[in-house]
Protein backbone atom coordinates (compact mmCIF):
# COMPACT_ATOMS: atom_id res chain seq x y z
CA UNK A 1 0.00 0.00 0.00
CA UNK A 2 1.18 3.53 -0.81
CA UNK A 3 1.63 5.82 2.24
CA UNK A 4 4.31 8.01 3.82
CA UNK A 5 5.98 6.55 7.09
CA UNK A 6 8.05 7.92 9.36
CA UNK A 7 10.27 6.27 12.03
CA UNK A 8 10.49 6.39 15.13
CA UNK A 9 6.89 6.64 16.77
CA UNK A 10 8.91 7.67 19.92
CA UNK A 11 12.41 9.76 20.11
CA UNK A 12 14.26 10.75 22.77
CA UNK A 13 17.10 14.10 22.70
CA UNK A 14 19.63 14.78 25.15
CA UNK A 15 21.30 18.19 25.86
CA UNK A 16 23.43 18.98 23.18
CA UNK A 17 22.88 16.53 20.37
CA UNK A 18 21.14 16.58 17.17
CA UNK A 19 18.71 14.04 16.26
CA UNK A 20 17.21 12.83 13.25
CA UNK A 21 13.65 11.78 11.74
CA UNK A 22 13.11 9.67 9.55
CA UNK A 23 10.49 10.02 6.45
CA UNK A 24 9.86 8.07 3.54
CA UNK A 25 7.04 8.29 0.89
CA UNK A 26 6.16 5.66 -1.68
CA UNK A 27 3.17 7.89 -3.55
CA UNK A 28 5.65 9.41 -5.88
CA UNK A 29 5.15 12.82 -4.69
CA UNK A 30 7.29 15.61 -5.69
CA UNK A 31 6.67 17.74 -2.74
CA UNK A 32 7.39 17.08 0.99
CA UNK A 33 6.37 18.66 4.17
CA UNK A 34 7.70 18.61 8.00
CA UNK A 35 5.21 19.73 10.22
CA UNK A 36 5.76 21.03 14.37
CA UNK A 37 2.67 20.10 16.48
CA UNK A 38 2.94 21.77 20.02
CA UNK A 39 -0.07 21.00 22.90
CA UNK A 40 -2.97 23.08 21.86
CA UNK A 41 -1.60 24.38 18.30
CA UNK A 42 -2.05 24.12 14.82
CA UNK A 43 0.71 22.76 12.64
CA UNK A 44 3.36 24.98 11.55
CA UNK A 45 5.69 24.17 8.66
CA UNK A 46 9.22 23.78 9.18
CA UNK A 47 10.36 23.00 6.03
CA UNK A 48 9.32 22.01 2.82
CA UNK A 49 10.73 20.63 -0.63
CA UNK A 50 9.14 20.45 -4.35
CA UNK A 51 11.96 18.87 -5.89
CA UNK A 52 15.00 16.55 -5.16
CA UNK A 53 17.96 18.33 -4.42
CA UNK A 54 16.39 22.04 -3.48
CA UNK A 55 14.46 22.81 -0.29
CA UNK A 56 12.83 26.12 1.52
CA UNK A 57 12.37 27.31 4.61
CA UNK A 58 8.83 27.33 6.17
CA UNK A 59 7.86 29.45 9.20
CA UNK A 60 9.91 28.09 11.80
CA UNK A 61 12.44 26.67 10.39
CA UNK A 62 15.84 27.52 13.26
CA UNK A 63 17.31 25.23 14.77
CA UNK A 64 16.19 22.49 12.01
CA UNK A 65 17.70 20.82 9.17
CA UNK A 66 16.84 18.95 6.20
CA UNK A 67 17.90 17.19 3.08
CA UNK A 68 15.87 15.50 -0.20
CA UNK A 69 18.70 13.58 -2.11
CA UNK A 70 15.83 10.88 -3.22
CA UNK A 71 12.52 11.75 -4.32
CA UNK A 72 11.20 9.37 -1.44
CA UNK A 73 13.03 10.69 1.19
CA UNK A 74 13.00 13.76 3.29
CA UNK A 75 14.74 13.57 6.58
CA UNK A 76 14.79 16.07 9.21
CA UNK A 77 17.34 16.88 11.91
CA UNK A 78 16.42 18.64 14.83
CA UNK A 79 20.11 20.37 15.84
CA UNK A 80 21.23 21.42 19.45
CA UNK A 81 20.55 25.10 18.61
CA UNK A 82 16.58 23.92 18.79
CA UNK A 83 16.05 25.39 22.24
CA UNK A 84 12.27 23.21 22.93
CA UNK A 85 12.83 20.50 20.41
CA UNK A 86 9.73 18.89 22.68
CA UNK A 87 6.42 18.41 19.98
CA UNK A 88 5.13 16.22 18.01
CA UNK A 89 6.47 16.10 14.16
CA UNK A 90 4.87 15.34 11.01
CA UNK A 91 5.84 14.71 7.68
CA UNK A 92 3.62 15.20 4.73
CA UNK A 93 3.72 14.79 0.80
CA UNK A 94 1.79 15.94 -2.26
CA UNK A 95 1.73 16.37 -6.15
CA UNK A 96 3.35 19.48 -7.24
CA UNK A 97 0.51 21.31 -7.26
CA UNK A 98 -1.64 21.80 -4.17
CA UNK A 99 -5.41 22.61 -5.65
CA UNK A 100 -8.23 20.91 -6.22
CA UNK A 101 -8.66 17.62 -5.52
CA UNK A 102 -5.09 17.32 -4.37
CA UNK A 103 -4.23 17.43 -0.86
CA UNK A 104 -1.49 16.65 1.84
CA UNK A 105 -0.79 13.00 3.01
CA UNK A 106 0.62 12.47 5.94
CA UNK A 107 2.94 10.08 7.83
CA UNK A 108 1.58 8.84 11.67
CA UNK A 109 4.13 11.37 13.14
CA UNK A 110 7.16 11.18 15.57
CA UNK A 111 6.79 12.55 19.25
CA UNK A 112 10.48 14.03 20.46
CA UNK A 113 10.82 14.48 23.69
CA UNK A 114 14.00 16.23 25.61
CA UNK A 115 15.77 14.04 28.58
CA UNK B 1 -0.60 37.25 5.92
CA UNK B 2 -3.34 35.05 5.52
CA UNK B 3 -4.87 33.63 9.04
CA UNK B 4 -7.35 30.81 10.02
CA UNK B 5 -9.46 31.41 13.79
CA UNK B 6 -10.97 28.20 14.89
CA UNK B 7 -12.81 29.64 18.17
CA UNK B 8 -14.10 26.28 19.61
CA UNK B 9 -11.25 24.94 21.15
CA UNK B 10 -14.05 22.14 22.49
CA UNK B 11 -17.20 20.14 21.52
CA UNK B 12 -19.50 17.73 22.80
CA UNK B 13 -22.15 16.59 20.57
CA UNK B 14 -24.27 13.52 21.08
CA UNK B 15 -24.25 10.05 19.22
CA UNK B 16 -26.54 10.22 15.55
CA UNK B 17 -26.50 14.48 16.38
CA UNK B 18 -24.92 17.21 13.92
CA UNK B 19 -22.10 19.43 14.62
CA UNK B 20 -20.86 22.35 13.32
CA UNK B 21 -17.36 23.13 13.65
CA UNK B 22 -16.59 27.04 12.84
CA UNK B 23 -13.71 28.26 10.64
CA UNK B 24 -13.06 31.74 9.89
CA UNK B 25 -10.06 32.95 7.86
CA UNK B 26 -8.32 36.18 6.94
CA UNK B 27 -6.87 36.61 3.06
CA UNK B 28 -7.32 39.22 0.53
CA UNK B 29 -6.16 37.14 -2.24
CA UNK B 30 -8.83 36.17 -4.27
CA UNK B 31 -7.92 32.61 -4.63
CA UNK B 32 -7.47 29.91 -2.15
CA UNK B 33 -8.28 26.86 -1.10
CA UNK B 34 -9.84 25.53 2.49
CA UNK B 35 -9.52 22.05 3.82
CA UNK B 36 -10.44 20.41 7.02
CA UNK B 37 -8.47 17.91 8.39
CA UNK B 38 -8.96 14.98 11.38
CA UNK B 39 -6.50 13.79 13.68
CA UNK B 40 -7.78 11.39 16.25
CA UNK B 41 -5.78 10.03 18.84
CA UNK B 42 -3.30 8.28 16.90
CA UNK B 43 -1.73 11.37 15.69
CA UNK B 44 -1.85 11.02 12.29
CA UNK B 45 -3.94 13.52 10.06
CA UNK B 46 -6.92 12.32 7.89
CA UNK B 47 -8.13 14.68 5.14
CA UNK B 48 -12.02 15.31 5.08
CA UNK B 49 -13.12 17.77 2.65
CA UNK B 50 -11.64 20.81 0.36
CA UNK B 51 -13.46 24.09 -0.54
CA UNK B 52 -12.00 26.03 -3.78
CA UNK B 53 -12.89 29.94 -3.40
CA UNK B 54 -14.28 29.72 -6.44
CA UNK B 55 -16.41 27.07 -6.30
CA UNK B 56 -20.24 27.61 -6.57
CA UNK B 57 -21.48 24.56 -4.38
CA UNK B 58 -20.89 23.94 -0.90
CA UNK B 59 -18.68 20.88 -1.11
CA UNK B 60 -19.80 17.29 0.20
CA UNK B 61 -18.12 14.20 0.88
CA UNK B 62 -20.41 11.52 2.32
CA UNK B 63 -21.34 12.87 6.42
CA UNK B 64 -18.61 15.62 6.00
CA UNK B 65 -20.33 19.17 4.42
CA UNK B 66 -18.75 22.89 4.39
CA UNK B 67 -20.71 25.46 5.04
CA UNK B 68 -18.92 28.08 3.18
CA UNK B 69 -19.86 31.14 3.32
CA UNK B 70 -17.33 33.80 0.89
CA UNK B 71 -18.62 37.15 1.86
CA UNK B 72 -17.91 36.15 6.05
CA UNK B 73 -14.58 34.87 5.63
CA UNK B 74 -16.18 31.38 7.12
CA UNK B 75 -15.90 27.84 6.25
CA UNK B 76 -17.54 26.04 8.77
CA UNK B 77 -17.00 22.42 8.77
CA UNK B 78 -20.92 19.89 9.30
CA UNK B 79 -20.88 16.58 10.48
CA UNK B 80 -24.42 14.93 10.37
CA UNK B 81 -25.06 11.90 12.12
CA UNK B 82 -21.86 11.89 14.65
CA UNK B 83 -20.25 8.40 15.08
CA UNK B 84 -18.36 7.95 18.36
CA UNK B 85 -15.53 7.00 15.54
CA UNK B 86 -15.43 11.04 15.00
CA UNK B 87 -14.17 11.93 18.53
CA UNK B 88 -10.83 13.84 17.66
CA UNK B 89 -9.66 16.78 16.82
CA UNK B 90 -10.43 18.54 13.96
CA UNK B 91 -8.19 21.40 12.30
CA UNK B 92 -9.39 24.13 9.41
CA UNK B 93 -6.17 25.47 6.87
CA UNK B 94 -5.87 27.76 4.18
CA UNK B 95 -3.45 27.30 0.74
CA UNK B 96 -3.47 30.92 -1.19
CA UNK B 97 -3.57 30.35 -4.94
CA UNK B 98 -1.06 31.18 -7.51
CA UNK B 99 2.54 30.05 -8.12
CA UNK B 100 4.85 32.32 -6.14
CA UNK B 101 7.68 31.87 -8.28
CA UNK B 102 9.43 29.98 -4.88
CA UNK B 103 7.36 27.17 -4.96
CA UNK B 104 5.59 28.10 -2.15
CA UNK B 105 2.31 26.18 -2.03
CA UNK B 106 1.94 25.66 2.04
CA UNK B 107 -0.69 25.19 3.99
CA UNK B 108 -1.46 27.47 7.35
CA UNK B 109 -3.70 25.53 10.07
CA UNK B 110 -5.54 26.50 13.07
CA UNK B 111 -5.29 25.78 16.00
CA UNK B 112 -7.94 22.96 16.12
CA UNK B 113 -11.30 22.09 17.96
CA UNK B 114 -11.39 18.88 19.85
CA UNK B 115 -14.94 16.72 19.37
CA UNK B 116 -16.28 14.56 21.87
CA UNK B 117 -19.08 12.55 20.94
CA UNK B 118 -21.36 11.30 23.59
CA UNK B 119 -23.01 7.99 23.63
Amino acid sequence: DGGITQSPKYLFRKEGQNVTLSCEQNLNHDAMYWYRQDPGQGLRLIYYSQIVNDFQKGDIAEGYSVSREKKESFPLTVTSAQKNPTAFYLCASSTWTLSGDEKLFFGSGTQLSVL
Amino acid sequence: AQKITQTQPGMFVQEKEAVTLDCTYDTSDPSYGLFWYKQPSSGEMIFLIYQGSYDQQNATEGRYSLNFQKARKSANLVISASQLGDSAMYFCAILLGGYSGAGSYQLTFGKGTKLSVIP
